[in-house]
């Protein structure tokens, strides 16, 4: 079972406010991921890191930011909610060998207003 | 680049019917996985089966079973005998070596209807 935990899972909240969503795994993995997904299902990666202090956009443009301060924690931000920015966003964690095999949290579902 | 294809959006079938999700990438790597990956109504995705390109192997699972086929560039997964709980939406992923990004397909909406 994978250890791989967001918060929270639901969130509304109105433009313009900042917003940070929580992610933390507790199985050691150096690489973690961040999914956007969006109402057609389909998923989108925008932020990953490798490791402590290392972080890179993704494949899709977005204006939230990530941290990786610690190797168990990999929290979003967006300073500034938008209504665009109303989504389901998937955190992932992997190991550094391990290409693809992918462990997933349940998702932070955003609705800004 | 790499590209991952599944054509059906959304699959409806009669609980004990059989029901395959065809999935096409795309990759000029010779190295590369193939993955498909359940999300349940719960949200998060459950890891199914990984299958790289030297092993071209079908695989069976239970009910679950998987076809990849080089020549077609196929990595077709089977659900026999369904169930409601099969109930998800079902993605194919692919990442080719030294990438390490991970590319899923649109995704398959299954519909078990009891």
């Amino acid at each position: 079972e994978a250890d791989i935990y967001q918060t929270p899972r639901y969130l509304v909240i109105g433009t313009g406010k900042k917003i940070t969503l929580e992610c933390s795994q507790t199985m050691g993995h150096d690489k973690m991921y961040w999914y956007q997904q969006d109402p057609g299902m389909e998923l989108h990666l925008i932020h990953y890191s490798y490791g402590v202090n290392s972080t890179e956009k993704g494949d899709l443009s977005s204006e939230s930011t990530v941290s990786r301060i610690r190797t168990e924690h990999f929290p979003l931000t967006l300073e500034s909610a938008r209504p665009s920015h109303t989504s389901q966003y998937l955190c992932a964690s992997s190991e550094f060998e391990d290409a693809g095999e992918l462990f997933f949290g349940e998702g932070s579902r955003l609705t800004v207003l | 680049a790499q590209k991952v294809t599944q054509a059906q959006t959304e699959i409806s079938v009669v609980e004990k019917e059989d029901v395959t999700l065809d999935c096409v990438y795309e990759t000029r790597d010779t190295t590369y996985y193939l993955f498909w990956y359940k999300q349940p109504p719960s949200g998060e995705l459950v890891f199914l089966i990984r299958r790289n390109s030297f092993d071209e192997q079908n695989e069976i699972s239970g009910r679950y079973s998987w076809n990849f086929q080089k020549s077609t560039s196929s990595f077709n997964f089977t659900i026999t005998a369904s169930q409601v709980v099969d109930s998800a939406v079902y993605f194919c992923a692919l990442i080719t070596y030294g990438n390490n990004r991970l590319a899923f397909g649109k995704g398959n909406q299954v519909v078990v209807i009891p």
